[in-house]
């Protein structure tokens, strides 16, 4: 299993508004900044948000990042049909001698 | 434009090595690191490891015993080498340009690998 936990699936309506949660611990995400990936299938990851609330360029501000203690959580709001993809967090783990960790993945549908 | 290109073998045997290769083509390579991450079928993301243009490198504990990234700076390349393949090695593999601690903002398009007998 994932060193960062998100739910598996997310889903909402269009226009709606849906949070994914990312939770780790003191070593990663409690140390580190956070930064949040978007994958359309068969595409590569494209970076959405980087140190824990900034959006990449080009990204619409519909998508916003926030962090508090050892979680963090990527908000989408006027959710539209392309927003379904693959969402990832991802950051820097103390442990040992550092490693990059990801989360699971959250699978968001729009219906 | 195209900004990184990633090619090597898209298919090996148990027992082989991987080897991929991730060629810059941005201005701003050296002060960057550069990061291979890998992704199974229907899978989620693993990063792997990287390096930056003088050759210092971070890897995966869990992949650290096969695993040697390198880079050529004349050439704006980096490289992966992943030794004794299984089954469980085969994905897509990334190369990805690192701004700051997992803040990868450049990718290539991935690399398919697949190991079969």
């Amino acid at each position: 299993q994932s060193v960062l936990t998100q739910p598996p699936s997310a889903s909402g309506t269009p226009g709606q508004r849906v949070t994914i949660s990312c939770s780790g611990s003191s070593s990663n995400i409690g140390s580190n900044t956070v930064n949040w990936y978007q994958q359309l299938p068969g595409m590569a990851p494209k970076l959405l948000i980087y140190r824990d609330d900034q959006r990449s360029s080009g990204v619409p501000d519909r998508f916003s990042g926030s962090k508090s203690g050892t979680s963090a959580s990527l908000a989408i709001s006027g959710l539209q049909s392309e927003d379904e993809a693959d969402y990832y967090c991802a950051t820097w783990d103390d442990n040992l001698t550092g490693r990059g960790v990801f989360g699971g993945g959250t699978k968001l549908t729009v219906l | 434009q195209v900004q990184v290109q990633q090619w090597g073998a898209g298919l090996l045997k148990p027992s082989e090595t991987l080897s991929l290769t991730c060629a810059v083509y941005v201005d701003s390579f050296s002060g960057y690191y550069w990061s291979w991450i890998r992704q199974p079928p229907g899978k989620g993301l693993e990063w792997i490891g990287e390096i930056n243009y003088s050759g210092s490198t971070n890897y995966n504990p869990s992949l650290k015993s096969r695993v040697t990234i390198s880079v050529d700076k004349s050439k704006k390349q980096v490289y992966l080498n992943l030794t004794s393949v299984t089954a469980a090695d085969t994905a897509v593999y990334y190369c990805a340009r690192v701004q700051q601690l997992m803040d990868m903002d450049i990718w290539g398009k991935g690399t398919a690998v697949t190991v079969s007998s």
